[in-house]
């Protein structure tokens, strides 16, 4: 039962242009969500998290949307450069004793191209 | 100001052996956790710990897993008897605090293969 879902295991996308990654989730305790960023051979590096009582939160090039209704939230990345070639983790998390804990999408693989 | 320092990087083990993993938490961190990412799939949660108590170890399996966190030294994690289906990259992360505006940061992981 996967409870953070991303539907798309890759992206391609042309330098300069937008990326946008989506994620969907089920459960409806989850409150607090976050990207994270993986180059192959290294660990998860944190990039930005919204709280579900926020609708938008941005830092820089990277801007996190979360709609609660529809139980989706996607990351946009404009403008795209090589370098955010990765893959990119949404996680998500519950308040309460478990709040440490993150449940992990599968990810989506992001290729910029120049 | 190191980060996070998990070794070895990569760890084969034959069937039955014991693997240890070890996870230096980032300076000023006591909280720490590990997460296993088998093939193709995300990081799942395994447990968390503070120094000499284990707070959550509701992600690691019941038997052959075990962790530590001593007051001096790193975190370990043990897997007894390593089975084919243990092969995965285990991360291991720390933060300050247990609050959500302090997101986990995460070591590089050790790969795990078994023979």
């Amino acid at each position: 039962d996967q409870q953070v879902k991303q539907n798309s295991p890759s992206l391609s996308v042309q330098e300069g242009r937008i990326s946008i990654l989506n994620c969907d989730y089920t459960n409806s305790m989850f409150d607090y969500f976050l990207w994270y960023k993986k180059y192959p051979a290294e660990g998860p590096t944190f990039l930005i998290s919204i709280s579900s009582i926020k609708d938008k939160n941005e830092d820089g090039r990277f801007t996190v949307f979360l709609n609660k209704s529809a139980k989706h939230l996607s990351l946009h990345i404009v403008p795209s450069q090589p370098g955010d070639s990765a893959v990119y983790f949404c996680a998500a998390s519950a308040r309460g004793a478990g709040s440490y804990q993150l449940t992990f999408g599968k990810g989506t693989k992001l290729s910029v191209i120049p | 100001n190191a980060g996070v320092m998990q070794n070895p990087r990569h760890l084969v083990r034959r069937r039955g052996q014991e693997a240890r993993l070890r996870c230096s938490p980032m300076k000023g961190h006591s909280h720490v956790y590990w997460y296993r990412q088998l093939p193709e799939e995300g990081l799942k949660f395994m447990v968390y710990l503070q120094k000499e108590n284990i707070i959550d170890e509701s992600g690691m399996p019941k038997e052959r897993f075990s962790a530590e966190f001593p007051k001096e030294g790193p975190s370990i994690l043990r897997i007894q008897q390593v089975v084919r289906g243990d092969s995965a990259a285990y991360f291991c992360a720390s933060s300050p605090d247990r609050e959500l505006n302090s997101p986990l940061h995460f070591g590089n992981g050790t790969r795990l293969t078994v023979t």
